[in-house]
């Protein structure tokens, strides 16, 4: 059974860098055809996708974001972090970190995701 | 980049009706399509992908359909635990984008 569970603050200040942990099980991040994404919600509105990171180290980042953002992962701790800088009001959203595989040579969209993290951006 | 525009944004409907969500994206996505279900205060969950294809354990009633830039979601005999938020994403090509959001409401 594959598990997601993100964490980080709930609280940050304007200006501040947020670092999100998405700690899996189930899987490895060490797999061929492995990927782990970000997604966001804020309150009220609809999903955007922010980041994914694949088993061999590719990185893909939104581009309205891409200079803000950061994926990285831990292999041996089944972990994949998100780093996003100069926070701003708008950047208050649910913060959701979803697994991604590979089958017979195609991709399959998020599936599942983790349970979420409020992250409310204020001074 | 490419845009999803959901239809419609929101609709009612009564146990037991058959409904049906459609998704259009601004280019051709071939059937780089998923649909997922979001309840208040739930992560969203995954029912279809690759356009028509079940996720394991999502029961037959709800199924997908279409190719290139439009698509549909249908969920035959509605019950309650279906009323919810739909969004279509596609993956065809980065970034990738979801739809705006479907609020399936009990008439």
């Amino acid at each position: 059974q594959i598990t997601l569970k993100e964490s980080g603050p709930t609280l940050v200040q304007p200006t501040q860098t947020l670092t999100l942990t998405c700690t899996f099980s189930g899987f490895s991040l060490s797999t061929t055809g492995v990927g782990v994404g970000w997604i966001r919600q804020p309150p009220g509105k609809a999903l955007e996708w922010l980041a994914l990171i694949y088993w061999n180290d590719e990185k893909r980042y939104s581009p309205s974001l891409k200079s803000r953002l950061t994926i990285t992962k831990d292999t041996s701790k089944n972990q994949v972090f998100l780093i996003m800088s100069n926070m701003d009001p708008v950047d208050t959203a649910t913060y959701y970190c979803a697994h991604r595989l590979r089958v017979a040579g195609t991709w399959r969209s998020f599936d599942p995701w983790g349970q979420g993290t409020l992250v409310t951006v204020s001074s | 980049d490419i845009q999803m525009t959901q239809s419609p944004s929101s609709l009612s409907a009564s146990v037991g009706d058959r409904v049906t969500i459609t998704c259009r994206a601004s280019q051709d996505i071939s059937n780089y399509l998923a649909w997922f279900q979001q309840k208040p205060g739930k992560a969203p969950k995954s029912l279809i992908y690759a356009a028509s294809s079940l996720q394991t354990g999502v029961p037959s009633k709800f199924s997908g359909s279409g190719s290139g830039t439009d698509f549909t979601l249908t969920i035959s005999s509605l019950q309650p635990e279906d009323f919810a938020t739909y969004y279509c994403q596609q993956y065809n090509s980065y970034p990738y984008s979801f739809g705006q959001g479907t609020k399936l409401e009990i008439k």
